[in-house]
């Protein structure tokens, strides 16, 4: 067990629709990152926060939006879904980004 | 956009054979490099963080080397075993720290019986 927590583990829903996506990173943790991984792809990073503040953007699209709340969990937002965002989003946290990375075990996004 | 390279995309090696696999990122604003297994179904795990220029680390068999000078760090696996097989991310992390963790696309190892 990691220490960090994602919710749902799986998720179905269907084009146009809007998920949110939580973490819950490891106490004391301050960063939490976001990444998808797409078949065939490797992991891609999304967005990063860092204490409550965004800090680093990947290729996250604009239909995708995230924050992180005082408590220091996450919450990914994905709207006007796509048959192409089906997906697993990992959720990562760490102290810094020179102390290792601890990953969630992911939400399976699944758009019909 | 920072890039981080690793290479070869994926790799088949014989048990008991060693191995090693390269990952290459920016020279400039370096912070930290991570290493991490990522075994199927299951999420990546970190093998080792690195900060200082020469930087080698060991868990068990598997060793890894760190060049911030010229941009490279390589991953080492003696013989190798069919638990190895897996995908190996480095991670760049850079700006003192507060900065994300930019991932390569990873090698995917797979060791043969």
């Amino acid at each position: 067990d990691s220490g960090v927590t994602q919710t749902p583990k799986h998720l179905i829903t269907a084009t146009g629709q809007r998920v949110t996506l939580r973490c819950s990173p490891r106490s004391g943790d301050l960063s939490v990152y976001w990444y998808q991984q797409s078949l065939d792809q490797g992991l891609q990073f999304l967005i990063q926060y860092y204490n409550g503040e965004e800090r680093a953007k990947g290729n996250i699209l604009e239909r995708f939006s995230a924050q992180q709340f005082p408590d220091l969990h996450s919450e990914l937002n994905l709207s006007s879904l796509e048959l192409g965002d089906s997906a697993l989003y990992f959720c990562a946290s760490s102290f810094t980004g020179g102390t290792e990375a601890f990953f969630g075990q992911g939400t399976r996004l699944t758009v019909v | 956009i920072l890039n981080v390279e690793q290479s070869p995309q994926s790799l088949h090696v014989q048990e008991g054979d060693s191995t090693n696999f390269t990952c290459s990122f920016p020279s400039s604003n370096f912070y930290a490099l991570h290493w991490y297994r990522w075994e199927t179904a299951k999420s990546p795990e970190a093998l080792f963080v690195m900060t200082l220029n020469g930087d080698e680390k060991k868990k068990g068999r598997i060793s890894a080397t760190l060049n911030t000078k010229e941009g490279y760090s390589y991953l080492y696996i003696k013989g190798s075993q069919p638990e190895d097989s897996a995908t190996y991310l480095c991670a760049f992390g850079s700006g003192g720290g507060a900065d994300g963790l930019t991932f390569g696309k990873g090698t995917h190892l797979i060791i043969q019986p």
